[in-house]
């Protein structure tokens, strides 16, 4: 069965530090794999998506098949990427998206 | 941009109460979602839609059921409400895999 597995809640970051927020996948076959973000009083937004290799606010992701991850990554975070960011796979059924429990960044001055 | 319109940001209704949440869409979209939203335990789909009249059951539909008559609007119904169903509820319709969300209709039983 389809599974994202985010296993940071919360992580706390000073500005200007480097920040990973994990996410492990397991689905059998090759799914599509997103993140989203919802920042504070606003509706839950696409941030990026594996398929298109983008770098997005500073953000990127990279999908690795062999340890089934799709870490997101910034080298240096700004105050403004405080947020609630969850982890998303989309599989064969392209109608369905499974998501993750979430990670709180906070980004501290 | 795509809009999704939920009609209500608040509501508060009674154990045992019929309720009824609404969502909009205004870009043609077929596929629609009902996801609650829990600390801790993330978005989990509820039901969604592909077509008109077309649903299928997502992870917890239990005490919930849709309806789609037109291809903009799902409903989401809680035909008993519980205290256990207080929740944020988020609707979402998707073109090419990408999701768009509303703004959330934070729900609570008393």
């Amino acid at each position: 069965a389809q599974r994202v597995t985010q296993p940071e809640k919360l992580l706390s970051v000073f500005k200007g530090a480097p920040v990973e927020l994990k996410c492990n996948y397991s689905y059998s076959g090759s799914p599509e794999l997103f993140w989203y973000v919802q920042y504070s009083r606003q509706r839950l937004q696409l941030l990026l998506r594996h398929i298109s290799r983008e770098s997005i606010k500073g953000f990127t992701a990279d999908l690795n098949k062999g340890e089934t991850s799709f870490h997101l990554k910034k080298p240096f975070a700004q105050e403004e990427d405080s947020a609630m960011y969850y982890c998303a796979l989309s599989g064969h059924n392209f109608n369905k998206f499974y998501f993750g429990s979430g990670t709180k960044l906070n980004v501290k001055p | 941009d795509v809009k999704v319109t939920q009609s209500s940001r608040y509501l508060v209704k009674r154990t045992g109460e019929k309720v009824f949440l609404e969502c909009v869409q205004d870009m043609d979209h077929e596929n629609m979602f009902w996801y609650r939203q829990d600390p801790g335990l993330g978005l989990r789909l509820i039901y969604f839609s592909y077509d008109v009249k077309m649903k299928e059951k997502g992870d917890i539909p239990e005490g919930y059921s849709v309806s789609r008559e037109k291809k903009e609007r799902f409903s989401l119904i809680l035909e008993s409400a519980s205290t256990n169903q207080t929740s944020m509820y988020l609707c979402a319709s998707s073109q090419d895999r990408k999701a768009f969300f509303g703004q959330g209709t934070r729900l609570t039983v008393v």
